[in-house]
């Protein structure tokens, strides 16, 4: 059965510096990824996803994430963070041949100005 | 992207009753999901509504407390039948519009639903 944990419940970073979000996953053959951020009273948005191909995806608002199937991660990450943010990140795994996507517990960015 | 709409936008319902949340995407899609989500954490699937078959349910999930329908491409309803205290939760409604994306998932804004 497929799975996904975030590690941390919450990331603080100040304003300017790299954040990271981090997330494993566990799935039976090769494994779709994807990262959805949601913002206060918001409704969630896709950022990115890795399918194949080049192990460094780029996303919306600047955000990129890097699959390592050895350590079977797929963390966030953003060379310069901003206050805006700020959000709760959501990873999630579907597996190659599946559509049932399953996501982690969520872990809440504060970016401090 | 698909842009969704969900009514109500919120609930506050008394125990025992039932309330039928409708879902509308702007275009047609094949694969709609429901989850169901507390304030803050993380989503759990409830069903998947393709239109023209049953939906499947998650495991802890059943038909007769969760009614879905899916009568065409653009529209879906979940039905949270005989409600309790539990129930009392954010029900997302998201597609896939694979004429724009595959895999990615659009969502609804949520209904969020009190029970009393």
């Amino acid at each position: 059965a497929q799975s996904v944990a975030q590690p941390e419940d919450q990331v603080n970073v100040a304003e300017g510096n790299p954040l990271t979000v981090k997330c494993t996953y566990s799935v039976s053959g090769n494994p779709y990824l994807f990262w959805y951020v949601q913002y206060p009273n918001r409704g969630l948005q896709f950022l990115l996803k890795y399918i194949t191909g080049d192990n460094l995806v780029k996303g919306s608002y600047g955000f990129e994430a890097e699959f390592n199937k050895s350590q079977t991660s797929f963390h966030l990450k953003k060379p310069s963070a901003l206050v805006s943010d700020s959000a709760l990140y959501f990873c999630a795994v579907r597996e190659a041949q599946g559509f049932k996507t399953i996501f982690g517990a969520g872990t809440r960015l504060f970016v401090k100005a | 992207s698909a842009v969704i709409s969900q009514k109500p936008s919120r609930d506050i319902c008394q125990r025992g009753t039932s309330l039928t949340i409708q879902c509308q995407v702007d275009s047609q899609v094949t694969m709609m999901f429901w989850y169901r989500q507390q304030p803050g954490q993380s989503l759990t699937l409830i069903a998947t509504a393709n239109q023209g078959s049953e939906a499947t349910y998650e495991s802890g999930f059943v038909i007769d407390k969760f009614p879905i329908s899916r009568p065409n491409l653009t529209f879906s309803t979940l039905t949270v039948s005989n409600m309790s205290p539990e129930d009392s939760s954010i029900y997302l409604c998201s597609v896939e519009d694979e004429t724009v994306s595959w895999n990615e998932q659009f969502f609804g804004p949520g209904t969020r639903l009190t029970v009393l």
